[in-house]
């Protein structure tokens, strides 16, 4: 099956820029999808094929998709934007063919 | 606005069977793929099930393929997961998604319901 690997956690100060990994045999070639989860609560979709943000979703959430790696980028990150947040491929030659990376903890200090 | 509410979770032995129900409003829940995906608790997110628009095909993950069984009636919009044979390892907060058709990124959520396997 086809795996996605994230960073446990990343910590990023109030103002900057916090950048998230999501690493797979050449994720280029998918369309990557970024969900955003808070605890407690149900996920919420971020950013779709690769860079693609839902109506709603602030234009400091970015994401772009190359190579090996995709990344989800919050810039000016505040304290809302803590949370636990998944990257996400459909593999067709893949079982099963929905995948999810194994998440991030994003910390605001 | 677009509302996707979960029901029937519980406690249940090993062995036993639930089933859980996703009832859909706010979109035209006949032109969407939905799907159902879980969350053992402190655990990442993990696809289970999808069906298509009209409900004539479906998929499974492994490792509930033959115990699960999603269906959908359009005309109550409402998406269902018959699980059967329930072990531990299937304890999780199980969420619907909507998707639209075609695509195969999850665009709604439900807020999920607990399904507890354990004696």
């Amino acid at each position: 099956s086809y795996v996605l690997t994230q960073p446990p956690s990343v910590s990023v100060a109030p103002g900057k820029t916090a950048r998230i990994t999501c690493g797979g045999n050449n994720i280029g070639s998918k369309s990557v999808h970024w969900y955003q989860q808070k605890p407690g609560q149900a996920p919420v979709l971020v950013i779709y094929y690769d860079s693609d943000r839902p109506s709603g979703i602030p234009e400091r959430f970015s994401g772009s998709n190359s190579g090996n790696t995709a990344t989800l980028t919050i810039s000016r990150v505040e304290a809302g934007d803590e949370a636990d947040y998944y990257c996400q491929v459909w593999d067709s030659s893949s079982d099963p063919s929905y995948v999810f990376g194994t998440g991030t903890k994003v910390t605001v200090l | 606005e677009v509302q996707l509410v979960e029901s029937g979770g519980g406690l249940v032995q090993p062995g036993g069977s639930l089933r859980l129900s996703c009832a859909a409003s706010g979109f035209t829940f006949s032109s969407y793929w939905m799907h159902w995906v879980r969350q053992a608790p402190g655990k990442g997110l993990v696809w289970v099930s999808r069906i298509n628009s009209d409900g004539s095909s479906t998929s499974y993950a492994d490792s509930v393929k033959g115990r699960f069984t999603i269906s959908r009636d359009n005309a109550k919009n409402t998406l269902y997961l018959q699980m059967n044979s329930l072990r531990a390892e299937d304890t999780a907060v199980y969420y619907c998604a909507s998707a639209v058709a075609g695509t195969h990124e999850f665009q709604h959520w439900g807020q999920g319901t607990l399904v507890t396997v354990s004696s």
